[in-house]
């Protein structure tokens, strides 16, 4: 596969523990949040998203926090798989008028050791 | 349903040429975005495609452009390609219009020699 990224903030967890990824965003004007999976050789993966009027937001096995006083996202990924290795993006909307934009944090690559 | 496609999936190109990249989107899914990956600048949006219109735009120069089809099918154009191109470019679908439930294929890799 192709590596998505260098030089990219680490996260390695032992199998079965808990992941915290954390992320700081741009613009306070920001309505809309997302986190993205991307593992290599791929696109980035839908995992899970937030709007500015929530703090916290649950799926499966993941959880997004989103403090608007600091800007700052984070996903927690509860019992962490091999399967979870990838590399992890957070995105907000900037609302442009008629117009909308997807703006990507830099990343974390997250190594799940077995 | 089959998933976004793109071809072809690796490219490598001489500066100054041209290329032009394909997507073809989910079934019946109308929108079409494209971005750009690299290392240092990470995932940037490049255009939007709706209903064979562009609808919106990031800051790329005018040397990058895209096009879509009546069948949704969008393709993207590199024109004189530099060295600093060479990235993963990746298109990504959505029934709606904007940066909502889009769904990516797996990129072409352009590299510019």
């Amino acid at each position: 596969g192709e590596s998505v990224g260098l030089h990219l903030p680490t996260l390695s967890v032992q199998e079965g523990d808990n992941s915290i990824i954390n992320c700081a965003y741009s613009n306070s004007a920001s309505d809309y949040f997302i986190w993205y999976k991307q593992e290599s050789g791929k696109g980035p993966q839908f995992i899970i998203d937030i709007r500015s009027n929530m703090d916290k937001r649950q799926g499966q096995r993941v959880t997004v926090l989103l403090n608007k006083t600091v800007k700052h996202l984070s996903l927690q990924i509860a019992a962490t798989q091999p399967g979870d290795s990838a590399v992890y993006f957070c995105a907000e909307i900037l609302y442009g008028g008629a117009t909308n934009k997807l703006i990507f944090g830099t990343g974390t690559l997250l190594a799940v050791q077995p | 349903k089959a998933g976004v496609t793109q071809t072809p999936r690796y490219l490598i190109k001489t500066r100054g040429q041209q290329v032009t990249l394909s997507c073809s989107p989910i079934s019946g899914h109308r929108s079409v975005s494209w971005y750009q990956q690299t290392p240092g600048q990470g995932l940037q949006f490049l255009f939007e495609y709706f209903s064979e219109t562009q609808r919106n735009k990031g800051n790329f120069p005018g040397r990058f452009s895209g096009r879509q089809f009546s069948n949704s099918r969008s393709e993207m154009n590199v024109s004189t390609l530099e060295l600093g191109d060479s990235a993963l470019y990746l298109c990504a679908s959505s029934l709606v219009q904007g940066p909502y439930e889009q769904y990516f294929g797996p990129g072409t890799r352009l590299t510019v020699t």
